[in-house]
Formats: C-alpha cells, sequence, structure tokens
C-alpha cells in the first residue's frame, strides 16, 4: 500500500522567509498528488494538485509545489511565508486501486511576525 | 466554502452515550469518507462509501459505524462513547476518479464531539 512521510514535523520561521516542506510517497505509477492546508480550528481545504503535466504546480495563496519522480517527492514551497501562513499541512497520494486519499502525518508551520 | 456540510459543529456527551453526526457532500460527489483527528493520533481515516456502499474501512473501531442513505448524505454513529473518541470529526466528498475526477477529496467543517 502507498505511504506517504513528512519529514517535518514541525517548522518555525519568521515573515518574508522561504519555505520548504517535504514530502515522499512510496512507490510509483500514476500518482496523483496534493497539499492540504488546515489553518488554527478550520477544516482541510486543498492547496494544490498534480495529476500529470508540468511537474510545477501553483496553488493558491502563493504557494507551488514540484513534482520529482525519480526522487518520489512532492516538495511544497512558499518564496516569502506570511504570519497568517501558520497552519498545518498535509501531503496526500491519491491511491487508485482503493480510492483513497493517504495523508501523512503533516507539518505544523507557525511563522512569527 | 467546500460545500460540504456537516451538522453539528459541537457535541458534548457522556461516556457511555451514543451520538450521530450528519454530513452532506458537496452537489454531484457520489463518496463520502468520514475522519477522526485527535491531537495523540492526527488525522486518521475511518471509512468511505460510495453511492450507497460501504468502499472502504480503515481505523474504525466497532463501536462505530457509518451509513450512506439514497440522497447520499452519510451518518456516522458512535456508540459506547469514551473518553477517548472525544476528536474532531471530518466528512470529505468526491468525485469518482475519471474524467472530471482525479482523486481530490473536498472537506467539511467538521464535528467536534467532547465525551465527559
Amino acid at each position: 500500500a502507498q505511504s506517504v512521510s513528512q519529514h517535518n514535523h514541525h517548522v518555525i520561521l519568521s515573515e518574508a522567509a522561504s519555505l520548504e516542506l517535504g514530502c515522499n510517497y512510496s512507490y510509483g505509477g500514476t500518482v496523483n498528488l496534493f497539499w492540504y492546508v488546515q489553518y488554527p480550528g478550520q477544516h482541510l481545504q486543498l492547496l494544490l494538485k498534480y495529476f500529470s503535466g508540468d511537474p510545477l504546480v501553483k496553488g493558491i495563496k502563493g504557494f507551488e509545489a514540484e513534482f520529482i519522480k525519480s526522487k518520489f517527492s512532492f516538495n511544497l514551497r512558499k518564496p516569502s511565508v506570511q504570519w497568517s501562513d501558520t497552519a498545518e499541512y498535509f501531503c496526500a497520494v491519491f491511491e487508485w486501486n482503493t480510492d483513497k486519499l493517504i495523508f501523512g502525518t503533516g507539518t505544523r508551520l507557525q511563522v512569527f511576525p | 466554502d467546500s460545500g460540504v456540510t456537516q451538522t453539528p459543529k459541537h457535541l458534548i456527551t457522556a461516556t457511555g452515550q451514543r451520538v450521530t453526526l450528519r454530513c452532506s457532500p458537496r452537489s454531484g460527489d457520489l463518496s463520502v469518507y468520514w475522519y477522526q483527528q485527535s491531537l495523540d493520533q492526527g488525522l486518521q481515516f475511518l471509512i468511505q462509501y460510495y453511492n450507497g456502499e460501504e468502499r472502504a474501512k480503515g481505523n474504525i473501531l466497532e463501536r462505530f459505524s457509518a451509513q450512506q442513505f439514497p440522497d447520499l448524505h452519510s451518518e456516522l454513529n458512535l456508540s459506547s462513547l469514551e473518553l477517548g473518541d472525544s476528536a474532531l470529526y471530518f466528512c470529505a466528498s468526491s468525485l469518482p476518479p475519471g474524467p472530471g475526477g482525479f482523486g481530490e477529496q473536498y472537506f467539511g467543517p467538521g464535528t467536534r464531539l467532547t465525551v465527559t
């Protein structure tokens, strides 16, 4: 079965710093990849998604992610974070044979002004 | 607003009791998923329904059950509640994978359950 690893459990940054959150999935083939964000006290919201084509995908709020097939990775990036980006970020992979989204354990991002 | 609705927003109940959480998926979505989120366990997939039929089971306790009705809304029933069942319960919905649907799920606002 597919699994997802998010190696950074807790990241602390100052405003305007650059962000990169790691995400690795366990095996190849056709993958649909997602990043979700959960702001404090709220539900998960879709940040961006990759299905095919350009491996650099852009999402909402200035976030982007790069799919690197050879590394089984889908890292999330933002050039300059804001205090309002404080949230938990989840990477997910769609598992075709079970029709399930497999989530990573999440990365908690804290941005200080 | 994802288009997925959940009721109630908050629920406080005592140990041993039974509660029902309700979810209405986005218009056109056939799949409904239930998740439990707690501080110690993180986000746990419980169960999935597709067009009224159970499709997949995750870490769902025997004390918990769910169903999806003909109008596609779903209910999660939690019985013999324990303190450890206190958590956020999210429902999500999605289109079937294929043209127009690539597996992304849209989450509802959640029900916060507190068992005292």
